[in-house]
């Protein structure tokens, strides 16, 4: 079946202007997450959407990054004002349920690249 | 807060031995381990899931285990292949819904 999909595969921005991108998670996975993967770090945490739960924003790191995730499926991620401090890739994963139980599953990511 | 490590963070080995891939984490209050592999340029695949309940798992030429009360697991590749050519990360769940990821081991096998 089909796996987590991301798009675009890469983006290219000049500083300031905003980003949006998109996951679709694996159909009938409840839980979703997005990680930012910087060079020279590791992967880190961003969100955490489960079934119609408030979702977990503890990991967003300014107020410029929001998210949202329409009809418990497609979610999309987006940056305001982008920074070059913000190239990065962004990945998402979903699982059937939480975290503790379930394995995540990653999408191929978006490279998001600022001017 | 959950801090991973990985060690050692690049290594080399002849095609045809074995690799020995070390993870720590300094909560032992886990709920599951997960090892991935990654290409350049691409996304995570998953290669093994480890419960806090179990203390291996295997697949294949993969074998991972778990000791969480002294904070580790080990992956091992046995009679390594050019294809196993890859980051391998780890990464622990520890009940707040989100994975803590270690910065990866970079494997390369040489033909």
């Amino acid at each position: 079946g089909a796996g987590v999909s991301q798009s675009p595969s890469n983006k290219v921005t000049e500083k300031g202007k905003d980003v949006e991108l998109r996951c679709d998670p694996i159909s009938g996975h409840t839980a979703l997450y997005w990680y930012r993967q910087s060079l020279g770090q590791g992967l880190e945490f961003l969100i955490y959407f489960q079934g119609n739960s408030a979702p977990d924003k503890s990991g967003l790191p300014s107020d410029r990054f929001s998210a949202e995730r329409t009809g418990g499926s497609v979610s999309t991620l987006t940056i305001q004002r982008t920074q070059q401090e913000d190239s990065a890739v962004y990945l998402c994963a979903s699982s059937l349920g939480i975290a503790r139980s379930y394995e995540q599953y990653f999408g191929p990511g978006t490279r998001l690249t600022v001017t | 807060k959950q801090e991973v490590t990985q060690i050692p963070a690049a290594l080399s080995v002849p095609e045809g031995e074995n690799l020995v891939l070390n993870c720590s984490f300094t909560d032992s209050a886990i709920y599951n381990l997960q090892w991935f592999r990654q290409d350049p340029g691409k996304g995570l695949t998953s290669l093994l899931l480890i419960q806090s309940s179990q203390r291996e798992q295997t697949s294949g030429r993969l074998n991972a285990s778990l000791d969480k009360s002294s904070g580790r697991s080990t992956l091992y590749i046995a009679a390594s292949q050019p294809g196993d050519s890859a980051t391998y990360l780890c990464a622990v769940s520890s009940g707040n819904n989100r994975l803590a990821f270690g910065k990866g081991n970079q494997v390369v096998v040489i033909p």
